[in-house]
Parts: C-alpha cells; structure tokens; sequence
C-alpha cells in the first residue's frame, strides 16, 4: 500500500508569489494535517483536515489556507510568499480526527525555497 | 499553550544505550509521542504512551510520567543508523490531532 505522498518534492519561488502544496494520504485515511518544519527545528502546526472541514488551526498568518477534496487528498496555499516561509512542508494523515484516529503518518515532504 | 523541551545535541557510542529526556507543560494532555527524523526525511513514528510507565518495542523504549510532564525514550545496542533526530510530541485535550513537538534532540553515534 502507498503512503502518504506529496507533491512537488522541492520547489523554488520568488518573494511575493503564490504556491500550492499537495498531499494525498494513505488510503481509508479521511484526516490531513500540515506542518511547517523550519530547518533545525521541530514541526509546527498549521492546519487539520476531516472530512472536508477545517478542525483545527495553528499560529499562522491568513496567508496560509488549505482545504480537502471528497477523495480526503488535500492542498495547502500560501500567498504572497516571505523568506520565512522557506522550510519543508508535511503533510500528515490518520483514520480520524481525534485521539482515537490514530497515530499519525508523514508524507516525505515538500523543500519549499523562496528567494 | 503547551512547552516542550529537550536537549538539543546528544553523543553516544556504538553498542551503547542512550536517554533522550523531553520535559512539557500543557493545558491538556492526551498522549505523548515519539519520532525518528533522518535529516531530509520525513519523521517516522516510534512510539506512543498515554498511560503512565513504560512502552518497550524492541532496541526502543519510551516512559512517561504525567504527574511530572516527563517521559524519555530509550535506545539500546545503539547503531550508526539510529544517527538521526528524535523529536517529541504532545497531543492537547480536546484538539483534534494537532501534536505539538519539541525542537528534536540530534543524536550522533560514534563507533
């Protein structure tokens, strides 16, 4: 069975653009987290996925959404792109969206650099 | 909010065992999570405890104390593949799946 994938592996933008960053989760998995990894530093969380509706949110500006499709795969959208948002994004997926959903599995990643 | 600390850097030998510690605050807790991360990689999970005491699945053990906000994971008969970073995660009561996690502590193994 696959994992969790993530498209693209690695991408390049520039200061001000746009960018969206897919994941599609294991499958009969119906939840999707995101999170930020800053290089040297641990994950942080930006949003969580189930059943197409948003369950939770982390510390992050408007500029970053995201949504889930009805086949639970989901994307991440971040606009008017600042160097600090360089770091690798993960994607996350598990059968529920709570304690009892799971343990969480990881998508390799997309290395977002912005210049 | 919730606080996680662990160390950052930690050495230790081929054949050896070796302590990650990793200390939190919360305002709710509903698990306790380890990760493996090789640099580049994805972070792989290892172990989960809820309840207070040890979880031991083979080289790994982790240990959790509530009353403490304590809990450590063990690595015996260390070996250069377990070079990687092993990250922390709490998971909030009543937050959905969100984890929050430490920095990572980096554990090199030297022969």
């Amino acid at each position: 069975d696959a994992g969790v994938t993530q498209s693209p592996t690695h991408l390049i933008k520039t200061r001000g653009q746009h960018v969206t960053l897919r994941c599609s989760p294991i499958s009969g998995h119906k939840s999707v987290s995101w999170y930020q990894q800053v290089l040297g530093q641990g994950p942080q969380f930006i949003f969580q996925y189930y059943e197409k509706e948003e369950r939770g949110r982390g510390n992050f500006p408007d500029r970053f959404s995201a949504r889930q499709f009805p086949n639970y795969s989901s994307e991440l959208n971040v606009n008017a792109l600042l160097l600090g948002d360089s770091a690798l994004y993960l994607c996350a997926s598990s059968f529920g969206p709570d304690a009892q959903g799971g343990e969480q599995y990881f998508g390799p990643g997309t290395r977002l650099t912005v210049t | 909010g919730q606080n996680i600390d662990q160390p950052t850097e930690m050495t230790a030998t081929e054949g050896a065992i070796v302590q990650i510690n990793c200390t939190y605050q919360t305002s709710g807790f509903n698990g306790l999570f380890w990760y493996q991360q090789h640099a580049g990689e994805a972070p792989t999970f290892l172990s989960y405890n809820v309840l207070d005491g040890l979880e031991e699945k083979g080289r790994f053990s982790s240990f959790l104390s509530r009353s403490k906000g304590y809990s450590y994971l063990l690595l015996k008969e260390l070996q250069m593949k377990d070079s990687a970073s092993y990250l922390c995660a709490v998971r909030g009561y009543n937050a959905g799946n969100m984890l929050t996690f430490g920095g990572g502590t980096r554990l090199m193994v030297k022969p």
